[in-house]
């Protein structure tokens, strides 16, 4: 079946501009995670989303960074007034419902490479 | 201290070569452990969960070590294709299913 996929896979902007990134998670899935990885380092993780729940919201660095997922479904990461250093990829992932197979296992999408210039 | 360190790397083997990666974690309360491997410019990918028992998948060995918070990757028999980094993982407890993301560790398998 169809994986995670994420939207557009490029996006270059000024510095300033507000961004908008894409994620589409495998269907029937319930969890949805934001992360970014700058060159060389690590996931970080932004956000998360589980069903009907309150988002987790704890990684978001700045308050320019926000995210919503619309009918459990698709999610869209907004990034306002771009600076240099949110430059990264930026990763999506689902996974299953509690309960079911491989519920502890990410799925990533590609990825969305931000560079602000 | 970070939340989940690995070996720095990078590991350079030669094919056939035994190699092991490291990894411990700092919060106690942590119930769910994965390796992923994550290749140049892509997306990472489950490689296999850790139980507490130790688990085998083919080529590869997990142990997780609860009292000494550590966790363990072994390959035996190295394939070029093994080339990638791979990211040690942990999940927190109860209903908290944020992944904490070790650096990684990066392994080349030479010809």
């Amino acid at each position: 079946g169809a994986g995670v996929s994420q939207s557009p896979s490029n996006k270059v902007t000024e510095k300033g501009k507000d961004v908008e990134l894409r994620c589409d998670p495998i269907s029937g899935h319930t969890a949805l995670y934001w992360y970014r990885q700058s060159l060389g380092q690590g996931l970080e993780f932004l956000i998360y989303f589980q069903g009907n729940s309150a988002p987790d919201k704890s990684g978001l660095p700045s308050d320019r960074f926000s995210a919503e997922r619309t009918g459990g479904s698709v999610s869209t990461l907004t990034i306002q007034r771009t600076q240099q250093e949110d430059s990264a990829v930026y990763l999506c992932a689902s996974s299953p419902a509690p309960g079911t197979h491989s519920y502890n296992e990410q799925f990533f999408g590609p990825g969305t490479r931000l560079t602000v210039l | 201290r970070k939340e989940v360190e690995q070996d720095p790397g990078p590991f350079n083997v030669p094919e056939g070569a035994t190699v092991a990666f490291n990894c411990t974690y700092s919060n106690s309360a942590s119930q769910s452990f994965f390796w992923y491997r994550q290749d140049c410019r892509k997306e990472p990918k489950l490689l296999m969960s850790v139980y507490s028992s130790g688990n085998e998948d083919g080529r590869f060995t997990a142990q997780l070590n609860r009292a000494s918070q550590y966790i363990s990757l072994l390959i035996r028999d190295s394939k070029l294709s093994d080339s990638a980094t791979y990211l040690c993982v942990v999940m927190g407890a109860g209903n908290n299913r944020k992944l904490i993301w070790g650096l990684g560790t990066s392994l080349a398998v030479n010809p």
